[in-house]
């Protein structure tokens, strides 16, 4: 079956600083995988996906993942945090497919402090 | 990118009313529209899946009864809750594949129940 594991609930960073969410998925088959972001009361926005070639993919507002097929992983990483990044963060998964739906992770919860 | 606007974006009813959110997809052709809930401080859950011209198909849990899909042309889906109960009050997104090529999902804004 799948899924999407994000092991941090919430995570809290000092603006400027460096940061990693993580996101680990079972797929039975090539995951095409996506990182979105919500603000309160809001729809989700796409920050980047996956779905082949390079394993380092570029996303908006300066944050980048990384695809490692060995760790089931695709964390997402920015190297300097903003005040306005404070957001939830979902990781999701999904086949190649139009009408299949995504899955996703639990959220992350992103707080930044002064 | 695909433009998907959903409406409305907050809404309060009484307990034993309906409640209609629409769901349009505003440049492109929506064969597939899914419906998830998002209880607060949680993820997203996909409730139905609404394929255009045909019945939708409700995920395990979800009443057919009391969320009604009805997805009768390719740029609109509806979602009706029918006698609502405060129960039911929770953030509602629909989003949308593009069957081919680029297979991103596209939501809409989200509709925010409160039912008093």
């Amino acid at each position: 079956a799948q899924s999407v594991t994000q092991p941090d609930i919430h995570i809290t960073v000092s603006e400027g600083a460096s940061l990693e969410l993580r996101c680990n998925y079972s797929y039975g088959a090539t995951p095409y995988l996506f990182w979105y972001v919500q603000s309160p009361g809001q729809g989700l926005q796409l920050l980047l996906k996956y779905f082949s070639g390079d394993t380092l993919v570029q996303g908006i507002k300066g944050f980048e993942a990384e695809f490692k097929r060995s760790q089931s992983s695709f964390n997402l990483r920015k190297p300097s945090v903003h005040w306005s990044d404070a957001a939830e963060y979902f990781c999701a998964v999904g086949a190649n497919s139009g009408n299949t739906p995504l899955v996703f992770g639990k959220g992350t919860r992103l707080s930044v402090i002064a | 990118g695909a433009v998907v606007s959903q409406h409305p974006s907050r809404v309060i009813c009484k307990s034993g009313t309906s409640v209609k959110i629409e769901c349009r997809s505003l440049d492109f052709q929506a064969t597939t529209m899914f419906w998830y809930r998002q209880f607060p401080k949680q993820s997203l859950m996909l409730m139905a899946t609404s394929n255009e011209g045909s019945k939708a198909t409700y995920e395990q849990g979800v009443e057919k009864d009391k969320f009604l899909i009805n997805h009768a042309s390719l740029t609109l889906s509806t979602l009706t809750v029918t006698s609502a109960h405060p129960e039911d009050s929770s953030f509602y997104i629909c989003s949308t594949r593009i069957r081919e090529g680029n297979t991103e999902a596209f939501f809409g804004q989200g509709t925010r129940l409160t039912v008093v």
